[in-house]
């Protein structure tokens, strides 16, 4: 069962490139979002989906884009990297909007960028 | 804008001890509370949710809850090297639609 699945791991950007982190799940699930987390600090929501064919903010969304064509799919779109967004960023997916109760989320491993 | 604050740490325990991780939150309205572990380099697993004023205890860990302080933690007991990471307290509000809002977590180290 692979879970969330997250590509690349590891990315190295020059200032003002662009490129796309790939995120796929075979579960099934509804709601789909990526986090992104800077050193010593909490997850922060960038971008959600509850579903194909719709998306939202979330508290970061500057400096990025998101589609959802399928279920299964989620990628997120860096446009004219910037240092600041140096991070880890995590896509995670869930069955439904409410956590817990056997509805929880799960995390892909992560992809580290580095813009420089 | 919904604020979850937490200890930073680093907060260092003995093999064997009790751990004890705290977090409050702004926001009212918050419904479930939720304990993240977090190892160095690796993706937040859940360990434990709560929705109830009291406490829920699965196996070494209890969750604590008290909504009219704002407040919710972490007991782990027979603290183990293995429970040494960052452990990130996470508050969903109802009707939120963008899920989860995160604390910064604490480190926790079990020393052998």
């Amino acid at each position: 069962n692979a879970g969330v699945t997250q590509t690349p791991k590891f990315r190295i950007l020059k200032i003002g490139q662009s490129m796309t982190l790939q995120c796929a799940q075979d579960m099934n699930h509804n709601y789909m979002y990526w986090y992104r987390q800077d050193p010593g600090m909490g997850l922060k929501l960038i971008y959600y989906s509850v579903g194909a064919g719709i998306t939202d903010k979330g508290e970061v969304p500057n400096g990025y884009n998101v589609s959802r064509s399928t279920t299964e799919d989620f990628p997120l779109r860096l446009e004219l990297a910037a240092p600041s967004q140096t991070s880890v960023y995590f896509c995670a997916s869930s069955y439904s909007q409410t956590p817990g109760s056997g509805n929880t989320i799960y995390f892909g491993e992560g992809s580290w960028l580095t813009v420089v | 804008q919904k604020e979850v604050e937490q200890n930073s740490g680093p907060l260092s325990v003995p093999e064997g001890a009790i751990a004890s991780l705290n977090c409050t939150y702004s926001d009212r309205g918050s419904q479930s509370f939720f304990w993240y572990r977090q190892y160095s380099g690796k993706s937040p697993e859940l360990i434990m949710f709560i929705y109830s004023n009291g406490d829920k205890e699965d196996g070494r860990f209890t969750a604590q809850l008290n909504k009219a302080s704002q407040y919710v933690s972490l007991l782990i007991r027979d603290s183990q090297p293995s429970d040494s990471a960052t452990y990130l307290c996470a508050v969903h509000s109802t009707g939120s639609a963008r899920q989860l809002t995160f604390g910064s977590g604490t480190q926790l180290t079990v020393l052998p």
